[in-house]
């Protein structure tokens, strides 16, 4: 079975500072990995995919991660921290076939003014 | 292009009853997932449905059922409520089969179970 961990389940950064989330995955197969961010009362919004077309995924609002099959990592970054990346942010694998997401069980990233 | 809508948004119920959830999915989109997410946890799968039939089921119990109508619209019901059904309940249309596809998510619906 496929499964995420999310290390970290808070993280604190100054407005500015480098944003680091880190996600390492356990597939038997080569995986699919996402990234999702979710507001307060809002439901998720993908922020970059990995889809095995390149190791480094570029997504919105200025989010990247690399995948590192050696280290089983998707580790999400962003140079500078912005007041509004707040939020809950989900590493997910999916199940090869059928769009089935397992998700991690979340970083809240808290950004300091 | 209307995005993924649920109803309701909130609903409190007691312990024993039944609930049914509704989804709109992402026009263009044919396939329907729905996740449970209990507070301070990640979404996890419940079941999938694509072009009305059930395509895949997490861990959950029968008593947890759903149904997908022609035009993709969805429905999860819930019989026997319990304390622990409690949750955001997300729905997330797709365009087809593959495990890259995006999945679009609704806003979701918080049930609360006294």
């Amino acid at each position: 079975a496929q499964s995420v961990t999310q290390l970290g389940s808070h993280v604190s950064v100054s407005e500015g500072a480098l944003v680091l989330l880190r996600c390492n995955y356990s597939s038997s197969v080569p995986p699919y990995l996402f990234w999702y961010v979710q507001y307060p009362n809002q439901g998720l919004q993908l922020l970059l995919k990995y889809t095995s077309a390149a190791t480094l995924v570029k997504g919105i609002n200025g989010f990247e991660a690399e995948f590192k099959k050696s280290e089983t990592s998707f580790h999400l970054t962003k140079p500078s921290a912005h007041m509004s990346d707040a939020a809950e942010y989900f590493c997910a694998v999916s199940d090869g076939g059928n769009e089935k997401l397992t998700f991690g069980t979340g970083t809240r990233l808290t950004i300091i003014p | 292009e209307t995005g993924v809508t649920q109803s309701p948004t909130h609903l409190i119920k007691t312990r024993g009853q039944q609930v049914t959830l509704r989804c709109s999915s992402q026009s263009g989109h044919n396939t329907v997932s729905w996740y449970q997410q209990a507070l301070g946890q990640g979404p996890q799968f419940i079941f999938q449905y694509y072009r009305e039939e059930e395509n895949g089921r997490g861990n959950f119990p029968p008593r947890f059922s759903g149904l997908q109508f022609p035009n993709y619209s969805s429905e999860l019901n819930v019989n026997a409520l319990e304390l622990d059904d409690s949750a955001l309940y997300l729905c997330a249309s797709s365009n087809g089969q593959g495990a890259y596809n995006e999945q679009f998510f609704g806003p979701g619906t918080r049930l609360t179970v006294l």
